[in-house]
């Protein structure tokens, strides 16, 4: 069965210091897609990114950063120098495909990790 | 900007009241997603359509009902309220697979069931 695990409940940080959070999937596809999501306190859930499953090169945005590794089934994100404004609930979710006729996948969440970072 | 908006933020109901929560979008959309989010256990989805009039049940789709008579909005119909359906609704939307296959949020809508 598809799954996503983030097994961090809560991160806190003091500004500055970087902070990886952890997210591991289980799926039978062998095509998927991986994204994370931010959920800041307003509540509205942003796009971070999505990495299809053939493209294991990682990714560096800015501040952010993500290493895939199909081997561990993992996606970890890292924020490098964090910062106040970081601090929000962060999902990883992976897509399980649907039938061709409805178009679109259904994307599975993890549980979710609240990170405060700390002036 | 591009916006999904979910018509309230707050609401509180009484058990067996009928509650309609409405999304809309501005993106011209294909898919709309209703998630529902609970400490300790993500989102999860209830339902989700692909086209006007379609509709398809997500993972935990008892005690709801949606409707989508107009491409732009998705409405998320409980029956009769429970205490055990107190949460954050979360409204999506989605451009085709080909697409990014980013979904897009509204704010949520906070319910309460008294």
């Amino acid at each position: 069965a598809q799954k996503v695990t983030q097994a961090q409940t809560e991160i806190s940080v003091v500004e500055k210091e970087d902070v990886t959070l952890d997210c591991v999937y289980e799926t039978r596809d062998t095509t998927y897609y991986l994204f994370w999501y931010k959920q800041p306190p307003s509540g509205e859930l942003v796009f971070l990114i999505r990495r299809n499953s053939f493209d294991e090169q990682n990714e560096i945005s800015g501040r952010y950063s993500w290493n895939f590794q199909k081997s561990t089934s993992s996606f970890n994100f890292t924020i490098t120098a964090s910062q106040v404004v970081d601090s929000a609930v962060y999902f990883c979710a992976l897509s399980e495909e649907l039938i061709q006729s409805y178009n679109t996948d259904k994307l599975i969440f993890g549980t979710g990790t609240r990170l405060q970072v700390f002036p | 900007d591009v916006k999904v908006t979910q018509s309230s933020r707050y609401l509180v109901k009484r058990t067996g009241e009928k509650v309609f929560l409405e999304c809309v979008q501005d993106m011209d959309h294909e898919n709309m997603f209703w998630y529902r989010q609970d400490p300790g256990l993500g989102l999860r989805l209830i339902y989700f359509s692909y086209d006007v009039k379609m509709k398809e049940k997500g993972d935990i789709p008892e005690g709801y009902s949606v409707s989508r008579e107009k491409k732009e909005r998705f409405s998320l119909i409980l029956e009769s309220a429970s205490t055990n359906q107190t949460s954050m609704y979360l409204c999506a939307s989605s451009p085709p697979r080909h697409n990014t296959g980013e979904l897009f949020f509204g704010e949520g809508s906070r319910l309460t069931v008294l």
